[in-house]
Formats: C-alpha cells, structure tokens, sequence
C-alpha cells in the first residue's frame, strides 16, 4: 500500500524550531516530487514547498523563505521540512504529499503532523 | 501573486448535481485539481488536469474548466459526499490552493 507517514510535530515556543519528518512506502520514493502542505485550524489548505525528486530544485511559498528548508534522503525514502524562527501564525497541520503529473497534483498525502506554536 | 476563488459553501439536495466554482485569472489555460476533505482526514484528490478522475473516485465526479472558472460537479450527491473540497492550480513555480468549499447535502 502506498503510504506517507509525518512526524516531529509537537508544541514549540516562538522562535523556535522544529524538523518534520515524513517517510514513504509502497512506492519508488526517488521517482517522485514532493510537498509540504498545511492546514491551520478551522482553515484552508496552504502549499509550503516543494521538492523534485532529485532534490536538485526546490521552491517556497513567499512567507516560508528564509525560515523553512526543505530536503530529502532518497536511500532512506524520507522527506524533510526544517522549521526556525517559528511564529503563531505556522501553528498548523503539516502534510507532506506526493505530486504526479504536470501541474502538478499532489496524489497521496499523509495524515499529518501538528506543529503548535505557543508560549 | 495568483488567487482562486472559492464559495464558502454550497448546499445540494441529497440525490441532486452539485457545482463548485473556482475562479482564477485566464484559469482555463491551467491545470485544475480538486480534492475532497472530510473532517479529521488528509485531502483525497478528485479530479485531476480538470476532468480526469484517479482510480476509485466515482464516475459522479467530474470537472470542467474554461475561460476564468473551473468547476467540479457532483452528480446524485450523497450524504457522504459532504466535505470541503479545494481547488489548486500551479502558478510560477507555486502551488496555489482555493480557499475551500463546504459541500452541505441536504
């Protein structure tokens, strides 16, 4: 079964920081893409990042860059998001997610992992 | 930056055809993807490329885009069906989600 599966996510004080890890199964990790998304509480979806599957280019949503760094380890099928200078406003569901395609959709996503930012 | 824009919420009579728009500037020549979100659960993607549905996503889900609007439709809705369901598009190297719908069947 194609799986994703995140973790690290825990309560943090503000500027503070955080790593997200999330680890693939099912499926030849190194062929694919990758993202992270998150979901605040109670609101929409919102794109963090992305990775292609060499690692070689990688892309930030604007109020991410500078603060999150995105990578992977292919030989382990792990994906990675580095989280500093941590504020209330990332207090949210973190996913990491599969993407496939031009466009590109994101086809799998894992359950998530909560990163609350709090003092 | 770009924007798509979604309802807030949507009803639909349980067994009717439900439409959710997702507006965007010349969104027509994009590639549209859907994807339905229940309470507690990751998003399931719906529809992909604007019409093409993965492999267990029933043939009720159908998408179309043109112009400034996409739409997914949801033909013979069902109460499980209720969920939020998003639109995304990529847009100069950023991924670009709606704000989200709440699909209510009566």
């Amino acid at each position: 079964e194609v799986q994703l599966a995140e973790s690290g996510g825990g309560l943090v004080q503000p500027g503070g920081s955080l790593r997200l890890s999330c680890v693939g199964s099912g499926f030849t990790f190194r062929n694919y893409n990758m993202n992270w998304v998150r979901q605040a509480p109670g609101k929409g979806l919102e794109w963090v990042s992305y990775i292609s599957s060499s690692g070689g280019t990688i892309y930030y949503a604007d109020s991410m860059k500078g603060r999150f760094t995105i990578s992977r380890d292919n030989a382990g099928d792990s994906l990675y998001l580095q989280m500093n200078n941590l504020r209330g406003e990332d207090t949210a569901l973190y996913f990491c997610a599969r993407a496939f395609g031009a466009g590109p959709a994101l086809d799998v996503w894992g359950q998530g992992t909560m990163v609350t930012v709090s003092s | 930056s770009y924007d798509l824009t979604q309802p807030l919420s949507v009803s639909v009579a349980l067994g009717q055809t439900a439409r959710i728009s997702c507006k965007g500037n010349n969104i027509g020549i994009k590639n549209v993807h859907w994807y339905q979100q229940r309470p507690g659960q990751p998003p399931v993607l719906v529809i992909y490329r604007g019409g093409n549905r993965p492999s267990g996503i029933p043939e009720r889900f159908s998408g179309s885009n043109s112009g400034n609007t996409a739409t997914l439709t949801i033909s013979r809705a069902q109460a499980g069906d209720e969920a939020d369901y998003s639109c995304q598009v990529w847009d100069s190297s950023t991924m670009v989600f709606g704000g989200g719908t709440k699909l209510t069947v009566l």
